[in-house]
């Protein structure tokens, strides 16, 4: 069965470090997103992608964060310099072409700033 | 901006009971609602979509409704077993399909 997959699963960083994640989206699926969850809450957009192109990063921190999605297939978030607040889990998801396609999301990686 | 309420937050029920689970949203010009299961420390399944045209969806116990005028959809899981324990998470998809999730429904079935 096919699947998002992510790496690293988890990560432990300190604060002012640089970090990156992996996503592999479901082969065929134009459509890409990173979501940030913080511990209780529900997961929040911070990048889409179509194809390679950006749709919406209206909520992605630039000044410290960037996303890539270089051929339209696998992407990168990084973050760089990393501050406590952004332990999370980072989640990947995938779904294809048109309006009310479904989404499918990778197992995520959890994320430790210290 | 689309808001996304699950009630209740957390609850238990005893192994059989059926788990009824509520999500409310604010702005009914949706293209689809999904409901997730998400275990601790774990990503999100997809457990059901269901297009806006749609009124439910069925896979085995699972049961969800959709009203949109009412902007509500409601989860039923049949005789509920200590492995259904996790959080559930709705997420209305309207335009790109940009998804906005509720905090999750968090659930307990005790043996």
């Amino acid at each position: 069965e096919a699947e998002v997959a992510q790496s690293p699963r988890y990560k432990i960083t300190e604060k002012s470090q640089a970090v990156a994640f992996w996503c592999d989206p479901i082969s065929g699926h134009a459509t890409l997103y990173w979501y940030r969850q913080i511990l209780g809450q529900g997961p929040e957009l911070l990048v889409q992608f179509q194809d390679e192109s950006v749709v919406d990063d209206s909520q992605l921190p630039k000044d410290r964060f960037s996303a890539e999605r270089l051929k339209g297939v696998d992407s990168t978030l990084k973050i760089q310099p990393a501050e406590l607040g952004d332990s999370a889990m980072y989640l990947c998801a995938s779904s294809p072409d048109g309006e009310a396609g479904e989404a499918f999301f990778g197992q995520g990686t959890r994320l430790t700033v210290v | 901006k689309q808001e996304v309420t699950q009630i209740p937050a957390a609850l238990s029920v005893p192994e059989g009971e059926n788990l009824v689970l509520n999500c409310s949203f604010t702005d009914s010009a949706i293209y689809n609602l999904q409901w997730f299961r998400q275990d601790p420390g774990k990503g999100l399944t997809s457990l059901l979509l269901i297009q806006s045209s749609q009124r439910e969806q069925t896979s085995g116990r699972l049961n969800a409704s959709l009203d949109k005028s009412s902007g509500r959809s409601t989860l039923y899981i049949a005789a509920s077993q200590p492995g259904d324990s996790a959080t559930y998470l709705c997420a209305v998809s309207r335009g790109n399909n940009r998804l906005a999730f509720g905090k999750g429904n968090q659930v307990v079935v005790i043996p």
